[in-house]
């Protein structure tokens, strides 16, 4: 069965740093997105993507982010200057059509930890 | 601010009982409704969606929802040691054409041997 693949599975990094976290999605889905999940909270929505641009992104996806289908195949969330804050388990999803009868299909995540 | 409301438990049911979950939410648009299955630092993994009143069927696992009351349950038959996880209730909100999941808290669920 096709599925979201996340990379790399852990990042650590030093407080300030740039990070690029990278998905590949099932490959005929159109809609992408990013969620993270902060240790012991919910999963929180952070930004949707479709037909080259973002659809709709949460308070907490701020200039510090960026997403970017680079190459038609990866999917990027890239956080520009990290902060301690920033760790959690970040985890990309992709459906492919509109409607609530297409269900988001999650990748395995990734764990970003804040030095 | 939509919410999704469980009740974090941890709830403890017996092997080969019943176990029942519920969620409600404050969206009263909102149409459509999953449940996601989460192991200990892992991903969410889909077990069903529902967006029709009533119940939905599969396998050992059946959803309800009932959207006058903007509640809607899994239940969990012949639970297996397996199934303790934590269960996510998530719903579909809409918002000028774009999707997006809201979480809730999810309750975690131990099936005692």
């Amino acid at each position: 069965e096709p599925e979201v693949t996340q990379t790399p599975s852990h990042q650590v990094t030093q407080m300030g740093q740039e990070v690029i976290l990278r998905c590949v999605p099932i490959s005929n889905h159109l809609y992408f997105y990013w969620y993270r999940q902060i240790l012991g909270q919910k999963v929180e929505f952070l930004v949707s993507f479709y037909n080259n641009e973002i659809s709709e992104k949460s308070e907490i996806f701020d200039d510090q982010f960026s997403v970017e289908r680079p190459d038609g195949s990866n999917f990027t969330l890239k956080i520009r200057s990290t902060k301690l804050e920033d760790s959690a388990m970040y985890f990309c999803a992709s459906k492919p059509n509109w409607g609530g009868g297409q269900p988001q299909h999650f990748g395995d995540g990734t764990r970003l930890s804040i030095l | 601010q939509k919410e999704v409301e469980q009740n974090s438990g941890p709830l403890s049911v017996p092997e080969g009982a019943i176990a029942s979950l519920n969620c409600t939410y404050s969206d009263r648009g909102s149409q459509s409704f999953f449940w996601y299955r989460q192991y200990s630092g892992k991903s969410p993994e889909l077990i069903m969606f529902i967006y029709s009143n009533g119940d939905k069927e599969d396998g050992r696992f059946t959803a309800q929802l009932n959207k006058a009351s903007q509640y809607v349950s899994l239940l969990i038959r012949d639970s297996q040691p397996s199934d303790s996880a934590t269960y996510l209730c998530a719903v579909n909100e809409v918002n000028f054409g774009n999707e997006k999941l809201t979480f809730g808290t999810g309750t975690r669920l131990t099936i005692i041997p």
